[in-house]
């Protein structure tokens, strides 16, 4: 079966540090992968998507990055954190058919401090 | 863009009730809409999916309709739980090819009371 990891599941980060947040897919091949954010009480904003290995498309300009080194593996990344980037991430995979739903890793919180 | 609306007010209901949530978008319909369930600190969890010419899909005590003409979709919950209590939100795709790209309303929460 499919299972999806994303770590850690807390972090508290100062103010221009870098930050990576990692995810990975296992049982699947060719996922189309997604990096979400939501602040409190918010929907979810789409960041990032890839249907392919170093295919990344970004969905809102901003202080992140995104990249795809591997099949499975999705990294979120900023070199200098701000306030405004704390938040509920959340990394997500699907098959590459539009008529699938996602399958959500757990989250990872981030307080910029 | 593509607007999508819950009621952001929490839905609370009596256990054994069927609980009813809404979800309205604006601007074109989409091919396909999506509910997922969302507990306090966790990933949502993906329900159902119906897609733009089905009327009604049913999963145990989950039921969603799709009317395209109102641009609405409900969510229903029969003999509700409070388990069942935790944020449902409702997801569409845009019309952008190929890509499995869901824009995510804000969710509605429900409080289920024994």
């Amino acid at each position: 079966s499919q299972t999806i990891h994303q770590w850690p599941a807390t972090l508290v980060q100062p103010v221009g540090s870098p930050l990576s947040l990692e995810c990975t897919v296992e049982g699947t091949s060719n996922p189309n992968l997604y990096w979400y954010r939501q602040a409190a009480g918010r929907g979810l904003q789409l960041l990032f998507y890839s249907v392919g290995i170093g295919q990344i498309s970004s969905e809102v300009p901003q202080n992140l990055s995104a990249s795809r080194p591997q099949d499975r593996q999705f990294i979120l990344s900023s070199k200098k954190l701000l306030l405004s980037d704390s938040g509920f991430y959340l990394c997500a995979w699907s098959p590459s058919h539009r008529n699938y739903g996602y399958t959500f890793g757990s989250g990872t919180r981030l307080t910029v401090v | 863009s593509q607007k999508i609306e819950q009621n952001s007010e929490v839905l609370n209901i009596q256990e054994g009730k069927t609980a009813t949530l809404t979800c309205n978008y604006t601007n074109y319909s989409p091919a396909y809409l999506q509910w997922y369930r969302q507990d306090p600190g966790r990933g949502p969890v993906f329900l159902l999916l119906i897609r733009e010419n089905e009327k009604e899909k049913r999963k145990e005590r989950l039921k969603v309709t799709f009317d395209t003409t109102l641009k609405q979709s409900l969510f229903h919950i029969t003999a509700s739980q409070p388990a069942d209590s935790a944020t449902y939100l409702c997801a569409l795709d845009p019309p952008s090819g190929g890509y499995n790209k869901l824009i995510f309303g804000a969710g509605t929460r429900l409080a289920v009371h024994p």
